[in-house]
This record gives C-alpha cells, structure tokens and sequence, in this order.
C-alpha cells in the first residue's frame, strides 16, 4: 500500500480480554515502531523492529504486552488480559532504514477497554 | 530514561503572532526531527536536522539546531488557523523518542 496501514481503527473489549493490532508497513521498510498515545498527551515509546528483530523492547509497560514481527514486515501488538489503562491510540510508524530516517505513520488504533 | 524535553506545553496565540517551541536534551543528539500532529490526526514529519547550528526553513517555518547538538527550536512567524496542531521534537537515543509535545492554539 501507499502508507502505513493499522488495523482494526477502532477496538472496544471488555477488561480481562486479550487484544492484537496489527500494522502493516511501507513496503520496503526495515524499521518498524510502536508507540502508544492516551488523550491529549504525548507519544510513549512500546518497542522498535530493525528487520524482525527487536534491538529495544524497554518500552512495554508490563509482561501482557508482547510484540513481533514476521518477515520484515507485519508486526503484531499483543496485549493480554486488557485493563483500563490499556485504552490509548495505539500509533505504528515505519523508516525506510532506521534511525535517522522519516518516520511515516499510520491513522492508529483506538483501544477502548470496559 | 533518555528524554527529549519541550517546551511550553501550550500556546494559544492570536492569528498573525509568531510562535517558537523548544527542545532540550542533557545529552548531545545526533539528530532532531519535528513533526505535527493536527487535531484527530497522526504524527506527520516536517524536517531533520542534522548538523551542528543547522537552519532551515520551510515557508513560514524556521528549525534550528543547536551549536552543541543538545536543542532545537521551530518559529512559526505570522501563525495561521491551519497551523493549529501539536509539534512534537524527536530524537535518535537507540530508538525514536519523541519530545511531550507543544499544543498550538491559533485565535482568529
């Protein structure tokens, strides 16, 4: 596709329940991020791929959230066991080599926990 | 944990005002990127800089670089409606880290 695609848009599931969004990056990209955004505040860093693997995962707030990546491309975000807090716009960004190259973001996930 | 600092928090300006929001870190970046985020939007990338004292400008919008590659600056002269969003700072610390961002609100 043209950009960087997330789905689903928009998630509600109930407290308890597990949870997987899904990011498909530019074609061509090594580099894959995950950030989380709540209302009104700033983007807090999950996890970045270079390739499949994961050179930083400090950013996962806790063991329920886990994330891979599969032939360079498609990642998955898991989150088990959903709480409140977990509700956020989950936000997925991809570069064409790494680091010290434009970011592209997708629309993001909305999660909404109950 | 490695932080990128920005300020203000918000600004809410008059159609016309000029409007600067800073980035500070403690530690010397090897670069600085900005972007905006309008309203219901995503993160939308506006710039890298790179070197140290770098300038460059975009229309009515002029980055900087600092000298010792610590901070970074974006003016907007003579702001606009359509400038109305969130400009966030970001910088390479062995991940894409992202500066709190500053809110813009333009009164026409």
């Amino acid at each position: 596709g043209a950009g960087v695609s997330q789905s689903p848009s928009n998630k509600v599931t109930e407290k308890g329940k597990d949870v997987e969004l899904r990011c498909d990056p530019i074609s061509g990209h090594t580099a894959l991020y995950w950030y989380r955004q709540s209302l009104g505040q700033g983007l807090e860093f999950l996890i970045y791929f270079q390739g499949n693997s994961a050179p930083d995962k400090s950013g996962l707030p806790s063991d329920r959230f886990s994330a891979e990546r599969t032939g360079g491309s498609v990642s998955t975000l898991t989150i088990q066991r959903t709480q409140q807090e977990d509700s956020a716009v989950y936000l997925c960004a991809s570069s064409r080599t790494g680091l010290n190259t434009e970011a592209f973001f997708g629309q993001g996930t909305r999660l909404t926990v109950v | 944990g490695q932080q990128v600092m920005q300020i203000p928090q918000y600004q809410h300006v008059q159609e016309g005002e000029d409007f600067t929001t800073y980035c500070n870190s403690s530690t010397t970046l090897s670069n600085i990127q900005w972007y905006k985020q309008r309203p219901g939007g995503h993160p939308v990338f506006l710039i890298q800089l790179v070197k140290s004292g770098e300038v460059k400008k975009q229309k009515r919008l002029t980055f900087q670089f600092g000298e010792a590659k610590k901070n970074s600056s974006l003016h907007i002269t003579a702001t606009q409606t359509t400038d109305v969003g969130t400009y966030f700072c970001a910088a390479t610390m062995n991940k894409l880290v992202f500066g709190a961002g500053t809110i813009l609100r333009v009164k026409s």
